[in-house]
């Protein structure tokens, strides 16, 4: 089954201490990217990547690292987590056709973290 | 002026009604448009493409008007598994996406 799986689902933590959620596709999708979503504000963008090895800012990046060493995997870092950082997090992947993405997303089912 | 405006409702209709959502955008370079539904808690998912000359899927319809900017979502005959939000999502070229913050549709029998 295709599909973006994601991990873990549910998180509490606190402040400082440093985590990784993971996102692994099966779809050999060459794009793939980290939202956020928050009550009234809809899905933000936090990093994306167009490659292995190619990562971009998208438009809430403070805080947070990404990688992708392979093509498959994209994990979001949060090397030292604040409450403001609390929210509901989504992993998503896509096709690249004609250098754009033309095509809909894939998402992860989600990870609510929870930063005390 | 914001890059994506969606009227976050909710809108409560019963079923059997016919419903229609707008969502308007300012990024005229916007190039592939989508329609997505998010149940609560859980991830979102495509819905339908929103292409120039319109588009159908069953009981959903989806336009989009160029020149005003604007994309339509059209769900005729609601049922109450169309209890959703729905997201309108565009590409404005490249990578960049943009997702409205989405509208609560409540479908009551």
């Amino acid at each position: 089954e295709a599909q973006v799986t994601q991990n873990p689902r549910y998180l509490i933590t606190v402040t400082g201490k440093k985590l990784t959620v993971t996102c692994s596709q099966n779809m050999n999708h060459e794009y793939m990217s980290w939202y956020r979503q928050d009550p009234g504000l809809g899905l933000r963008q936090i990093y994306y990547s167009m490659n292995v090895e190619v990562t971009d800012k998208g438009d809430v990046p403070e805080g947070y690292k990404v990688s992708r060493k392979e093509k498959r995997n994209f994990p979001l870092i949060l090397e030292s987590p604040s409450p403001n950082q609390t929210s509901l997090y989504f992993c998503a992947s896509s096709l690249v056709t004609g250098g754009a993405l033309g095509y809909g997303y894939t998402f992860g089912s989600g990870t609510r973290l929870t930063v005390v | 002026r914001k890059e994506v405006e969606q009227d976050p409702g909710p809108f409560n209709v019963p079923e059997g009604a016919t419903v229609a959502f707008n969502c308007t955008y300012s990024n005229s370079a916007s190039q592939s448009f989508f329609w997505y539904r998010q149940d609560c808690r859980k991830e979102p998912k495509l819905l339908m493409s929103v292409y120039s000359s319109g588009n159908e899927d069953g009981r959903f319809t989806a336009q989009l008007n160029r020149a005003s900017q604007y994309i339509s979502l059209l769900i005729r005959d609601s049922k109450l598994s169309d209890s959703a939000t729905y997201l309108c999502v565009f590409n404005t070229g490249g990578f960049k996406t943009i997702f409205g913050a989405g509208t609560r549709l409540f479908v009551k029998a």
